[in-house]
């Protein structure tokens, strides 16, 4: 099995750009998730889905879109990226929706916003 | 806002030591999580401890939870150079219904010396 992919691995834009970060998963999990990691910050949660068709924002959704059209899937959009978007990104999935399960994670999405 | 903060940020010891790395949280939870991440990599699901327990055993890795003082720990007995990654507490926190969302400390730093 996969796990959990990421793509792309890096990637460089210019503000006001846009872009889709990909994430998808092949373990049939209903709950996924996207983090956004910063130095010193730890991880903060951008927005999650509970399952296909259902989303809700997490700790820092402004300047983000998801949709959920596949249990597998569940992209990243980057509406008009700014410098502070410069961050590495993750994905993580997990079966069940308690916090009674672990979370899988990709290696992540190294983007820098020029 | 961060549930979980880590204690301490770093901590650099020799093959052979215990490392002991303390997580606090705020509100009340149903289970913690520990994860370790590799540099560069995503993380790594190390360890679950449900709110009515007190201690589990995996391997090297010894876990604890105080829930009267909202805290936790992880120790790592007979560390390995290998074990040279950040480790991460991450608590759940009811959002509404029965949704989750499960929040991560900003991380230790553990450097083991050869």
């Amino acid at each position: 099995n996969a796990g959990v992919t990421q793509t792309p691995k890096f990637q460089v834009l210019k503000t006001g750009q846009s872009m889709t970060l990909q994430c998808a998963q092949d373990m049939n999990h209903e709950y996924m998730s996207w983090y956004r990691q910063d130095p010193g910050m730890g991880l903060r949660l951008i927005h999650y889905s509970v399952g296909a068709g259902i989303t809700d924002q997490g700790e820092v959704p402004n300047g983000y879109n998801v949709s959920r059209s596949t249990t597998e899937d569940f992209p990243l959009r980057l509406l008009s990226a700014a410098p502070s978007q410069t961050s590495v990104y993750f994905c993580a999935s997990t079966s069940g929706q308690g916090g009674d399960q672990p979370q899988h994670f990709g290696d992540g999405t190294r983007l820098s916003i020029l | 806002s961060q549930q979980g903060e880590e204690d301490p940020q770093a901590l650099s010891i020799q093959e052979g030591e215990n490392a002991t790395m303390n997580c606090s949280y705020k509100t009340s939870i149903n289970n913690l999580q520990w994860y370790r991440q590799n540099s560069g990599r995503g993380l790594v699901h190390l360890i679950l401890i449900r709110s009515n327990e007190r201690e589990k055993h995996s391997g090297r890795l010894r876990v604890t939870l105080d829930t009267s003082k909202k805290s936790s720990s992880l120790l790592i007995t007979a560390s390995r150079a290998a074990d040279t990654a950040s480790y991460f507490c991450a608590t759940d926190a009811r959002s509404g219904g029965s949704n989750y969302k499960l929040t991560f400390g900003k991380g230790t730093l553990l450097t083991v010396n050869p």
